[in-house]
């Protein structure tokens, strides 16, 4: 079965400072990994998506996610985070098995950044 | 880009009445739409998935006569929530999926559904 892992939370961390929200899946086959933000009450906004090729995707507003087969990762950073950057943070996944039709979404993960 | 428009933003009804929440997409074809609950600091749950023409698949546990999906264009999907109670009351977003793309999911802004 496909799953996704957010362990933390929430993320503390100062403006100016570089972020990293993790995120782990399981899946059979390749996976589709996408990051998702979400401000209250809204829906969800696309950040990035690893489909193929390179490891180190890059995404709006600055953020990166970096794909690890090995580790089964797809932590997304920021080099210097920005009060604006407060919000939720979903990793999403979806593979063959589930017909690549299928988003699996993980708990979140709380993002406040401090002045 | 692509923009999926979700209506209403917020609704409040009484119990034992029934809601209906549309999801369309305004610039392109959507074959499939899914339908998310998301309860308070929670993830989202896939409740169905919908495609044009054809009845929707609904998740374990998502009671189908309860809410009720319908997808009658390649643009519009209608999520009725029927017999209200104050348990239903949630997060409801929808998304669409474009014809032939296996990633490109875009999100309506949600709907609050607050039943009194």
């Amino acid at each position: 079965a496909q799953s996704v892992a957010q362990p933390e939370d929430q993320v503390n961390v100062a403006e100016g400072n570089p972020l990293t929200v993790k995120c782990t899946y399981s899946v059979s086959g390749n996976p589709y990994l996408f990051w998702y933000v979400q401000y209250p009450n809204r829906g969800l906004q696309f950040l990035l998506k690893y489909i193929t090729g390179d490891n180190l995707v890059k995404g709006s507003y600055g953020f990166e996610a970096e794909f690890n087969k090995s580790q089964t990762s797809f932590h997304l950073k920021k080099p210097s985070a920005l009060v604006s950057d407060s919000a939720l943070y979903f990793c999403a996944v979806s593979s063959r098995s589930g017909g690549y039709n299928k988003l699996i979404f993980g708990a979140g993960t709380r993002l406040a950044v401090h002045p | 880009g692509a923009v999926v428009s979700q209506h209403p933003s917020r609704v409040i009804c009484k119990s034992g009445t029934s809601v209906k929440i549309e999801c369309r997409s305004l610039d392109f074809q959507a074959t499939t739409m899914f339908w998310y609950r998301q309860f308070p600091k929670q993830s989202l749950m896939l409740m169905a998935t919908s495609n044009e023409g054809s009845k929707a698949t609904y998740e374990q546990g998502v009671e189908k006569d309860k809410f009720l999906i319908n997808h009658a264009s390649l643009t519009l999907s209608t999520l009725t929530v029927t017999s209200a109670h104050p348990e239903d009351s949630s997060f409801y977003i929808c998304s669409a999926k474009r014809r032939g793309e296996f990633y490109g999911y875009t999100f309506g802004s949600g709907t609050r559904l607050t039943v009194v």
